[in-house]
């Protein structure tokens, strides 16, 4: 059973550009969270998804970010016209149920806006 | 909201000392999870406490949740190089399944 895949691992992108990271959480898992995390800080809660259902962008920025998680393939974070303020590493994490449940961490995909 | 606060920011100790990082909130806690992240890693859940006053032991690692739920520790004993990294408690909430982060203890191991 593979573990929570994100990719790309590292995404260089323009000022203005898009960005697109992807995850595909574990087998079984409908539940995704994502979370940002510039150096030497915490990890800071974005959104959280369920299959074809955004349950909490709380954390999320209201202009320029959006995330999705269809019925097939991966979740999707995507940044647009990207400023350098953007340049983080994010995460995704998938868990079974969201209920009670620890959550599985990809290995992120560094960000740098340049 | 929830909102989990963590200390110490950061910890330097000798090989062989004892660690204890923090994890307070205002509000009760549904549950307590811990997560490590080694440098240049993705966070690893270690454990979950969900019960009042539980404890919790891995090998040198133990784990406390506060009798009212309020709190939480994560206690190394004889640190090891191969303790270094960040140690997060995280909230969630059984309401909303949302999974919320304190702001971690970073730990560093002298050997």
């Amino acid at each position: 059973n593979a573990g929570v895949m994100q990719n790309p691992r590292h995404l260089v992108r323009r000022r203005g550009q898009e960005a697109r990271l992807r995850c595909s959480p574990m087998k079984g898992h409908s539940h995704v969270y994502w979370y940002r995390q510039l150096p030497e800080e915490g990890l800071k809660f974005m959104v959280y998804l369920q299959k074809e259902n955004i349950i909490d962008e709380s954390g999320m920025p209201k202009e320029r970010f959006s995330a999705e998680f269809p019925k097939e393939g991966p979740s999707i974070l995507r940044i647009q016209q990207v400023v350098r303020g953007d340049s983080a590493a994010y995460f995704c994490a998938s868990s079974p149920t969201g209920m009670g449940t620890e959550a599985f961490f990809g290995q992120g995909t560094r960000l740098t806006v340049v | 909201g929830q909102q989990v606060m963590q200390i110490p920011q950061y910890q330097h100790v000798q090989e062989g000392e004892d660690f204890t990082t923090y994890c307070n909130s205002s509000t009760t806690l549904s549950n307590i999870q811990w997560y490590k992240q080694r440098p240049g890693g993705h966070p690893v859940f270690l454990i979950q406490l969900v019960k009042s006053g539980e404890v919790k032991k891995q090998k040198r690692l133990t784990f406390q949740f506060g009798e009212a739920k309020k709190n939480s520790s994560l206690h190394i004993t004889a640190t090891q190089t191969t303790d270094v990294g960040t140690y997060f408690c995280a909230e969630l909430s059984s309401n909303t399944g949302k999974l919320i982060f304190g702001q971690g203890t970073t730990l560093q191991v002298k050997p």
